[in-house]
């Protein structure tokens, strides 16, 4: 059975621009979550989303916004960019909210 | 808000057990509490998950004491592969809901 997927592996952006990142759950997961997770840090929680509505949201800006398609998968954007938003984003994907995680191999974001 | 810390790091020989303890305040009764290991470049795998007293499973075991102040990761006999960073995951359900990672155990295992 497939793992959590993420698109693209890498990627690189200039300052103010804006960038969408791409999550595809396990098969029957209906909980998609998002992380940024800057170099030699934990991950920062920044959505979650059950039967495309957002159920949590971290303390993030909000350049930083969300969503959950029909069939589960899900797409994070981020407008303006800013040098900080340099980071490994992580994407997790779960039955339901209290159940364990499944992480993807993330996409590391550099801003310029 | 829920607040979580770990040990900045660990060191421990190939074949002895290792305990990781997390530190979380304010959180309440039901929420969960999940351990994960980390590789360089890789996301987080689950370890095991839990909300009171012990659980195990096969590679962890995972303490909760009553007041849920705090909880330990229990690895038996690890191995040079077990060398990883390890997070404490809590849900915190006061306010928006979120989930709050530690701030991470590097653990490092010697020959």
């Amino acid at each position: 059975d497939a793992g959590v997927t993420q698109s693209p592996t890498h990627l690189i952006k200039t300052r103010g621009q804006q960038v969408t990142l791409r999550c595809s759950p396990i098969s029957g997961h209906k909980s998609v979550s998002w992380y940024q997770q800057v170099l030699g840090q934990g991950p920062q929680f920044i959505f979650q989303y059950y039967e495309k509505e957002e159920r949590g949201r971290g303390n993030f800006p909000d350049r930083f916004s969300a969503r959950q398609f029909p069939n589960y998968s899900s797409e994070l954007n981020v407008n303006a960019l800013l040098l900080g938003d340099s980071a490994l984003y992580l994407c997790a994907s779960s039955v339901d909210r209290a159940y364990e995680q499944y992480f993807g191999p993330g996409t590391r974001l550099t801003v310029t | 808000l829920a607040k979580t810390t770990q040990p900045i790091s660990m060191d421990s020989y190939e074949g002895q057990e290792v305990n990781i303890t997390c530190s979380h305040n304010n959180i309440a009764t039901n929420d969960y509490i999940t351990w994960y290991q980390q590789f360089p470049s890789q996301g987080p795998r689950f370890i095991i998950q839990g909300y009171k007293t012990k659980v195990t499973n096969e590679v962890a075991s995972l303490f909760i004491p009553a007041d849920r102040k705090s909880s330990t990761l229990s690895l038996p006999r690890v191995s040079l592969s077990d060398t990883a960073v390890y997070y404490c995951l809590v849900e915190d359900t006061s306010g928006t809901y979120k989930y709050i990672f530690g701030t991470g155990t590097r653990l490092k295992v010697l020959a």
